[in-house]
């Protein structure tokens, strides 16, 4: 069974420019969620998507946004971009669950986000 | 502010030895903590969780222990061997949130 794909795995804009995402979870799972990696702040839960829908939202500017299609693949934009947003961005993807948090979460590989 | 957090960047252990991973969190509505695992160049994957009605839960070589009195969760490895060397993260959440740690990165010593 295939991972969790993302594309592309590197970036580089500059600031004021948006930017869009891409994340293929693994076949079967219907649970999206993204996170942001930057050095020393760790994980943060962005959001996460269940049957085209968004059902979880972690603490982030609206500037972040995201969306599913119906086969579960998943775009995560994010808007006038900022220096700090470059990062390492993480989809992850899980059966779907009522509680997203006890599933099992597969994560992808990442797209280094570099905002100049 | 970091909700989560792990005080301690590194840790190095020998092989064979425990290894213990700490992690603090100020949040009392966190009612679900979770470890996971990262190798280079690869995403995190899941390692272990435990839900806060227990103190301790245990797979394989790996135990997590939960005290929620001083809002402190650990990962002991034990033994400890050379492939466990990773950045470990642990994460916390509650209803729709959910907050990771910085990480710590573990070295096993052959």
């Amino acid at each position: 069974k295939a991972g969790v794909t993302q594309t592309p795995r590197y970036l580089i804009k500059t600031r004021g420019q948006q930017v869009t995402l891409s994340c293929s979870p693994i076949s079967g799972h219907r649970s999206v969620s993204w996170y942001q990696q930057t050095p020393g702040q760790g994980l943060q839960f962005l959001f996460e998507y269940f049957s085209e829908t968004q059902r979880n939202k972690g603490n982030f500017p609206g500037r972040f946004s995201g969306r599913q299609f119906s086969n579960s693949r998943s775009e995560m934009n994010v808007s006038t971009l900022e220096l700090g947003d470059s990062a390492l961005y993480l989809c992850a993807s899980s059966l779907g669950t009522s509680d997203f948090r006890r599933d099992t979460q597969y994560f992808g590989p990442g797209t280094r986000l570099t905002v100049l | 502010d970091q909700q989560v957090k792990q005080n301690s960047p590194s840790l190095s252990v020998q092989e064979g030895r425990i290894s213990i991973l700490n992690c603090d969190y100020t949040n009392s509505m966190f009612d679900y903590f979770l470890w996971y695992k990262k190798y280079p160049a690869e995403g995190p994957t899941f390692l272990i969780s435990i839900s806060s009605i227990k103190d301790k839960n245990e797979d394989g070589r790996f135990t997590v222990f939960l005290n929620k009195s001083a809002k402190h969760l650990s990962l002991h490895i034990v033994p400890s061997q050379p492939g466990d060397s990773a950045v470990y993260f642990c994460a916390a959440s509650a209803d729709n949130d959910m907050r990771f740690g910085a990480g710590t990165r573990l070295t096993v010593k052959p």
